[in-house]
Order: C-alpha cells, then sequence, then structure tokens
C-alpha cells in the first residue's frame, strides 16, 4: 500500500525566514496530495492541496510542488510568521470516480514548526 | 469546520469496557472517515465509509468497530479488544469522491484509559 515519508520532523526558523517540508510517496498511482496546519489541540484544516497534473500550485505565501517522477512534493512557506507555527502533515490520495477507488488518505508523520519572533 | 461535530470532547474508558466515539455531520458528505492520532506518528486510519450500509477497515482497525445507518453519523466503537486506546480520535467526512473534494475534520476526541 502507499507510504508516505514526511521530513523533517521538526522544523525552527527565525520569522521572515522561508520553511520548507518534503514528502516523498510509494505509490505512483496516489494523485492528490493536500496539507494540512494542526495547532496544538485542534483539529488539522485543510491549507493547500494539489493535483498530480500540475506542478506547483500557489496562495500567497504559500506553495506546493510536486515531482512525480521523483514522486516527491514539498510546502513552501515564505515570510514566516509566528501563527504558522503549528504541525504541518502532507497526505497522499488516490482519487478516481470509481466507487471504491480513492478518497483514503495516507499522512505523513508530520513536521513541528517553529517560528521564532 | 463547524458541520462535523465530534463527542465527547474527553472519553475515559476502564479496564474491559467498551466506548463509543459518535461524530455527525451536517454537510450533506457522503464519506466518512475515523483517524488514530498519536504524538510523533501522524494520522492512521482506523474504517472508513463512502456510503451508508458499508464501511473498509483502515490501516489500524484491529479492535474497533463502525456502523453507519445513517449519511450524517459514523460512530465509531473502541473495544476491550484494543489494548492501547489512548490517543486522539478524529473523524473526517467529505463529498462524493471526484475532484476537488477535500476531507474536513471534527474537533477531535481525547481517549484515556483510567
Amino acid at each position: 500500500g502507499e507510504n508516505v515519508e514526511q521530513h523533517p520532523s521538526t522544523l525552527s526558523v527565525q520569522e521572515g525566514d522561508s520553511a520548507v517540508i518534503k514528502c516523498t510517496y510509494s505509490d505512483s498511482a496516489s494523485n492528490y496530495f493536500p496539507w494540512y496546519k494542526q495547532e496544538l489541540g485542534k483539529r488539522p484544516q485543510l491549507i493547500i492541496d494539489i493535483r498530480s497534473n500540475v506542478g506547483e500550485k500557489k496562495d500567497q505565501r504559500i506553495a506546493v510542488t510536486l515531482n512525480k517522477t521523483a514522486k516527491h512534493f514539498s510546502l513552501h512557506i515564505t515570510e514566516t510568521q509566528p501563527e504558522d507555527s503549528a504541525v504541518y502533515f502532507c497526505a497522499a490520495s488516490q482519487e478516481g470516480l470509481i466507487y471504491n477507488q480513492g478518497g483514503k488518505l495516507i499522512f505523513g508523520q508530520g513536521t513541528e514548526l517553529s517560528v521564532k519572533p | 469546520d463547524g458541520g462535523i461535530t465530534q463527542s465527547p470532547k474527553y472519553l475515559f474508558r476502564k479496564e474491559g469496557q467498551n466506548v463509543t466515539l459518535s461524530c455527525e455531520q451536517n454537510l450533506n458528505h457522503d464519506a466518512m472517515y475515523w483517524y488514530r492520532q498519536d504524538p510523533g506518528q501522524g494520522l492512521r486510519l482506523i474504517y472508513y465509509s463512502q456510503i451508508v450500509n458499508d464501511f473498509q477497515k483502515g490501516d489500524i482497525a484491529e479492535g474497533y468497530s463502525v456502523s453507519r445507518e445513517k449519511k450524517e453519523s459514523f460512530p465509531l466503537t473502541v473495544t476491550s479488544a484494543q489494548k492501547n486506546p489512548t490517543a486522539f480520535y478524529l473523524c473526517a467526512s467529505r463529498r462524493k469522491q471526484g475532484l476537488d473534494q477535500p476531507q474536513h475534520f471534527g474537533d477531535g476526541t481525547r481517549l484515556s484509559i483510567l
């Protein structure tokens, strides 16, 4: 089955610097890659996602890149702020229109990002 | 996401006891999911259901059971067979599979052993 590896497990940056979190996946059939942000004791919230027909997607200070050949994707946060401090999870799934195919998200182990003022 | 309600927020289980975690959604979502979250291990899928009266095992289904009698409800029972139930349990839902249908999570239930 699918396996998702996420690195680093912890990341500390100064406010204003960039942060990059990387994930690799094993199943070449995976075609949907969301990123979630989870603040302490709260629910994971979707911050950005990308599909396999796109190489890059950007939303203000957040961007995600996908390399299908190498089977890895990355989250880039620019101009980090203290409120970006949280645990970030990548995930992968196989989306499809056929019943019993797709919908199962396999998550990475998470990256605890700390942004120091 | 106010449309997914998990209860209770905190739950304590005694030895040999079964406990049931509630998950209700009013988003008219077709699919629902249960995840277990342990420190440093991310989220692991326990069970999921794509339509009413049907569900599939995830990666760590042993010691758990579910039912999906109504579209809006997907309760999870942690049985006495689950020897290490202490964890944060998250329920999620999404629309019928297709493009641009992300999973949305509830606020979670924290289960501890007494």
